[in-house]
């Protein structure tokens, strides 16, 4: 049971290079989710997709793009890289949109902007 | 802006203690979930409570959330080395978001 896989598991970056991070789910979820979380602050949201095409402002939307043409696929995107985003990111699924409905996550990627 | 105070935000203990986080707002959730995260993974869902009051528990550890949806707190019984890890609180404001608390890293020794 794969569940949520992400990848890569941890990059370095320099400052104004691009990247993609990877999410795919194999639970037929039709909800799936980008976090960052750094120390002390929690899991902050990023970008979210209730559906196959469609996609969604987050808390901290700013400098990251989201694309979601297949249902099991949410990809993010850092367009150029600051030292800012420097944190490990998560994505998550669930199967409905009830909020009380689990989360299940990827194991994160850890990303580092020199 | 929403906030989810947790506290203590680091607690290290003996095991076969006893302790209890707490999970703190000013806003009301319409439901509450606590997740567990270990180093190097993702969290995963301990429990949901959605009704003032409700009281849930897993094997030694007892969820009880407010009666005003505010709150909630973690009790752990007799703590095992297995325990340890960062807990982290969730509340539900809309249909697909949640507000993160920043997490309890709790250790037990043996």
């Amino acid at each position: 049971n794969a569940g949520v896989t992400q990848t890569p598991k941890f990059r370095v970056l320099k400052t104004g290079q691009s990247m993609t991070l990877l999410c795919a789910q194999d639970m037929n979820h039709e909800y799936m989710y980008w976090y960052r979380q750094d120390p002390g602050m929690g899991l902050r949201l990023i970008h979210y997709s209730v559906g196959e095409g469609t996609t969604a402002k987050g808390e901290v939307p700013d400098g990251y793009n989201v694309s979601r043409l297949k249902k099991q696929n949410f990809l993010l995107g850092l367009e150029s890289a600051a030292p800012s985003q420097t944190s490990v990111y998560f994505c998550a699924s669930s199967y409905s949109t009830r909020v009380r409905q689990p989360q299940h996550f990827g194991d994160g990627t850890r990303l580092s902007i020199l | 802006t929403q906030l989810l105070e947790q506290s203590p935000q680091f607690l290290s203990i003996q095991e076969g203690e006893n302790l209890t986080v707490y999970c703190n707002s000013s806003s009301v959730f319409s439901s509450l979930q606590w997740y567990r995260q270990e180093p190097g993974e993702g969290p995963v869902l301990l429990v949901t409570v959605v009704t003032g009051g409700e009281v849930k528990k897993l094997k030694r550890l007892t969820f009880q959330f407010g009666d005003a949806r505010k709150d909630s707190s973690l009790h752990i019984t007799a703590a095992q080395p297995g325990d340890t890890g960062l807990y982290l609180c969730a509340g539900a404001y809309s249909n697909y978001q949640l507000i993160w608390g920043a997490g309890t890293k709790l250790i037990i020794k043996p």
